[in-house]
């Protein structure tokens, strides 16, 4: 079971729908938990960054984590063309002394 | 602010040569990390280097070696290239450690032939 799963899509969706992208992990000590979107050719940006549970919001970006469930989630709302690209999820269980591990990503594509 | 900046942005080389990558972090940022990206594997950690020390380490060959200078900067080198060493090569650059929020650069793609 690999620590992090998450949908490679392709997840095609009409301008304004609402967008749900999500990750499971196996590893109960992951505490940090990031979403970073990457444009084709580019690095990935960071979009939220979320520390054990809760919800955050930012603009049209929310992000869930559900540790009991070992479960997080990034909800694009009203979802625009500029938002086609792929997601990747991030998380890891300490600050310092570890690295990120990533999910192999969601590819979104929005269209108008 | 400047971000993370990554040169070159593009390299081709020959199997057998060896390269070097250079990142330079956001300003104050003593934390610097590579992973390599490939389609099949996606992101996969290298190493971390914070205060011109190798904190942390991926599970790939001694081929893949990095340094920090004492302005943060960070060079990675690849010897004895292989065809499947191949990848987007990025730096992320974090204020506190490699396992928070981190800024990645624009990426190296190396094409080995």
């Amino acid at each position: 079971q690999k620590e992090v799963e998450q949908d490679p899509g392709p997840l095609s969706v009409p301008e304004g729908a609402i967008v749900s992208l999500n990750c499971t992990y196996s590893n109960s000590a992951f505490q940090y938990f990031m979403w970073y979107r990457q444009y084709s050719r580019k690095g990935p940006e960071l979009l939220m960054y979320t520390y054990s549970s809760g919800n955050k919001e930012d603009g049209r970006f929310t992000a869930q984590v559900d540790k009991s469930s070992k479960y997080i989630s990034l909800f694009i709302r009203d979802s625009q063309p500029s938002d086609s690209a792929t997601y990747l999820c991030a998380m890891s269980p300490n600050q310092a002394g570890t690295a990120l591990i990533f999910g192999k990503g969601t590819t979104l594509s929005v269209s108008s | 602010k400047a971000g993370v900046t990554q040169t070159p942005r593009y390299l081709i080389k020959t199997r057998g040569q060896q390269v070097t990558l250079s990142c330079s972090p956001i300003s104050g940022h003593r934390s610097v990390s590579w992973y390599q990206q490939t389609p099949g594997q996606g992101l996969q950690f290298l190493f971390e280097y914070f205060s011109e020390t190798q904190r942390n380490k991926g599970n790939f060959p001694g081929r893949f070696s990095g340094r920090q200078f004492s302005n943060s900067r960070s060079e990675m080198n690849v010897s004895t290239l292989e065809l499947g060493d191949s990848a987007l090569y990025l730096c992320a650059s974090s204020l506190r450690g490699a396992g928070t929020e981190a800024f990645f650069g624009q990426g190296t793609r190396l094409t080995v032939v």
